[in-house]
């Protein structure tokens, strides 16, 4: 049973836009989340959390927010440059050390 | 900062072969973690140590596979025997234990292929 859903594979935006990934999440017990960034043939690069405290956490271009009764979070990317083409994937931790992963999505940004 | 090393990068090797993976995690972190990603399971955690001790090895998929964490600067991931559904990236990730969910840093990953 999947407890981190990431229901999009793939994503498609123009430079300059903005993207949304979305992650829906079931165990309501979940308290942290994070995004990671996968370029090929690397690791997942930290992007950005947030704890169920809140519901947005911004740095830079990326904002992430949080709607805990709909148990859904979403990834905006403004403005949307080609460099951000990568998979991106949402993870999820009762405030522990264990991450539940979501699938990724894989996100392409077109000059 | 280095970060996260992993050796080999790449590794191929025939059914029933031991494999060795190596894991350097951050200077100063104290928890370390072994990942597998694959495209059914997606990325999974194996095991967790904290301060060389492993906490959390009901990832591990079963007795082929053992890791080991001699001191803070070193880990290994050993496969023996090998099987071909052993393929998959393996990933090593470091954080520095304070309080709860510390952000989690990835190695570059050792991509196995077993023959």
């Amino acid at each position: 049973d999947q407890q981190v859903k990431q229901n999009s594979p793939s994503l498609s935006v123009q430079e300059g836009r903005i993207s949304i990934l979305n992650c829906d999440y079931t165990n309501s017990m979940f308290d942290y989340f994070l995004w990671y960034k996968k370029y090929p043939a690397e690791g997942p690069t930290f992007l950005i959390s947030i704890s169920s405290i809140k519901d947005k956490n911004e740095d830079g271009r990326f904002t992430v927010f949080l709607n805990k009764s709909a148990k859904h979070l979403s990834l905006h990317i403004v403005p949307s440059q080609p460099g951000d083409s990568a998979v991106y994937f949402c993870a999820a931790s009762e405030g522990t050390y264990k991450y539940i992963f979501g699938t990724g999505t894989r996100l392409k940004v077109l000059a | 900062d280095a970060g996260v090393i992993q050796s080999p990068r790449h590794e191929v090797t025939e059914m029933g072969q031991e494999v060795t993976l190596r894991c350097k995690p951050i200077s100063g972190h104290n928890s370390l973690f072994w990942y597998r990603q694959t495209m059914m399971r997606g990325l999974e955690l194996l095991i967790y140590f904290n301060n060389n001790v492993p906490i959390d090895d009901s990832g591990m998929p079963e007795d082929r596979f053992s890791a080991k964490m001699p001191n803070a600067s070193f880990s290994t991931l050993k496969i023996q025997p090998s099987e071909p559904r052993d393929s998959a990236v393996y990933f090593c990730a470091s954080s520095a234990d304070r309080v709860g969910a510390e952000t989690q840093y990835f190695g570059p990953g050792t991509r196995l292929l077993v023959l």
